[in-house]
């Protein structure tokens, strides 16, 4: 696809289930982003992908959050015993590089947790 | 961490007229980039100009300039000739050198009104 795209678009889960997002990065991107914006906020970092390494997880809120990147392209955010205040957009970025600094978003993901 | 502020929660331009957005950063390096992106509602984020720190030249991007002032901390974006598609929620972003991490770290947003 010429974008980055994500899956799905809308979630609506109960308190204490899990959830798995799905990022489609554009193809070719070494690097991949997640990002969590909370509404009225500006997005915040949650973990960072280099291939299929995860090199940053400094941003994940509690060990219920977990991503991969099994083969360093398509990612997954799972989060595990969902509670409302993960409720949220979450989004997808990812970068030719890391390093080149621009960082192209997907559309997000906003979960709801009732 | 570094702290990106965005004074104005809102803002709003007459089409036509020109509109400047504020930011202001803390940071302890020399190095670094800044970016502002735009997110029109429930559309994706789209880059609208970056700024590499050690660029003294203030970066353009057709209807889109910043003021860079790298002593004061301050990256404002000025919009030109407002159009009615610039409404959107924009967002400033630092992201530290490249061996600091790649993550980018953003500001709580402006939301501009374009008015006819």
């Amino acid at each position: 696809g010429a974008g980055v795209s994500q899956s799905p678009r809308y979630k609506v889960a109960k308190r204490g289930q899990d959830v798995a997002l799905r990022c489609d990065p554009i193809s070719g991107h070494v690097s991949l982003f997640w990002y969590q914006q909370a509404l009225g906020q500006g997005p915040e970092f949650l973990t960072y992908f280099q291939n299929e390494a995860q090199l940053d997880k400094s941003g994940l809120p509690s060990d219920r959050f977990f991503a991969e990147r099994p083969e360093g392209s398509v990612s997954t955010l799972k989060i595990q015993r969902t509670q409302q205040e993960d409720s949220a957009v979450y989004l997808c970025a990812s970068s030719l590089s890391a390093g080149t600094g621009e960082q192209y978003f997907g559309p997000g993901t906003r979960l709801t947790v009732t | 961490a570094q702290t990106v502020t965005q004074s104005q929660p809102e803002m709003s331009v007459q089409e036509a007229e020109t509109v400047t957005l504020s930011c202001t950063y803390d940071t302890s390096e020399s190095d670094y980039y800044l970016f502002w992106y735009k997110q029109p509602p429930s559309r994706q984020m789209i880059l609208v100009i970056r700024q590499e720190a050690y660029k003294q030249q203030n970066a353009t991007e057709n209807r889109f300039s910043v003021n860079f002032q790298k002593a004061a901390k301050s990256f404002s974006l000025k919009i030109s000739d407002s159009q009615l598609g610039d409404a959107a929620m924009y967002f400033c972003a630092y992201r530290a050198p490249s061996n600091s991490g790649y993550a980018l770290n953003f500001g709580k947003g402006t939301s501009l009104l374009v008015t006819p």
